[in-house]
């Protein structure tokens, strides 16, 4: 089992959908949680950052932790062709910080 | 966001040339800079791990005196790719945290083609 598991996809959603991303974890040292959205031959983009359990919204994204079920989500309202891309889970102990990835999903969503 | 810049974005080298990428932190210190190897449609594989000062930390089965890594200056980290081969082709990114900060930024990557 990896430490971080997330569905590669692909995730076909119209325009104007809510769309809910998901990673599950087993490493219960994991505090820092973070979601990266990756265009196609890009760097990933931070977009959102939560420590610890709870949620946090940033415009059209809310991010969601639980920790005490090992597994954090992305929800984003309204989606536009533009959000289109592969999205990241990532995660971290204190300490070393050293970033645990999930493989990404492929979101598309269509017109 | 902070930013992070790396070049080049893209460089084609002959067959055993060394290739060099650089990696800045434009707005703030780097305590730590990650590099990473992305194949086509897979996730990030982590390359190796340098502090500001020190020596870099290799990930299981990648050869530091192929990859050698610098990290010379709180706002630069630099990977070169020594006598490269076609196989080493692939897309290189860098990112970069702040001291006592969990979030890192990456740079736009590099797509390194060797012919």
């Amino acid at each position: 089992q990896k430490e971080v598991e997330q569905d590669p996809g692909p995730l076909s959603v119209p325009e104007g959908a809510i769309v809910s991303l998901n990673c599950t974890y087993s490493n219960s040292a994991f505090q820092y949680f973070m979601w990266y959205r990756q265009y196609s031959r890009k760097g990933p983009e931070l977009l959102m950052y939560t420590y610890s359990s709870g949620n946090k919204e940033d415009g059209r994204f809310t991010a969601q932790v639980d920790k005490s079920s090992k597994y954090i989500s992305l929800f984003i309202r309204d989606s536009q062709p533009s959000d289109s891309a592969t999205y990241l889970c990532a995660m971290s102990a204190g300490g070393s910080y050293i970033p645990t990835f999930g493989r990404g999903t492929s979101l598309i969503v269509h017109p | 966001g902070a930013v992070v810049s790396q070049h080049p974005s893209w460089v084609i080298c002959k067959s055993g040339t060394s290739v060099k990428i650089e990696c800045r932190s434009l707005d703030f210190q780097a305590t730590t800079m990650f590099w990473y190897r992305q194949f086509p449609k897979q996730s990030l594989m982590l390359m190796a791990t340098s502090n500001e000062g020190s020596k870099a930390t290799y990930e299981q089965g990648v050869e530091k005196d192929k990859f050698l890594i610098n990290h010379a200056s709180l706002t630069l980290s630099t990977l070169t790719v020594t006598s490269a081969h076609p196989e080493d082709s692939s897309f290189y990114i860098c990112s970069a945290r702040a001291r006592g900060r969990a979030e890192a930024f990456f740079g736009q990557g590099t797509r390194l083609t060797v012919v």
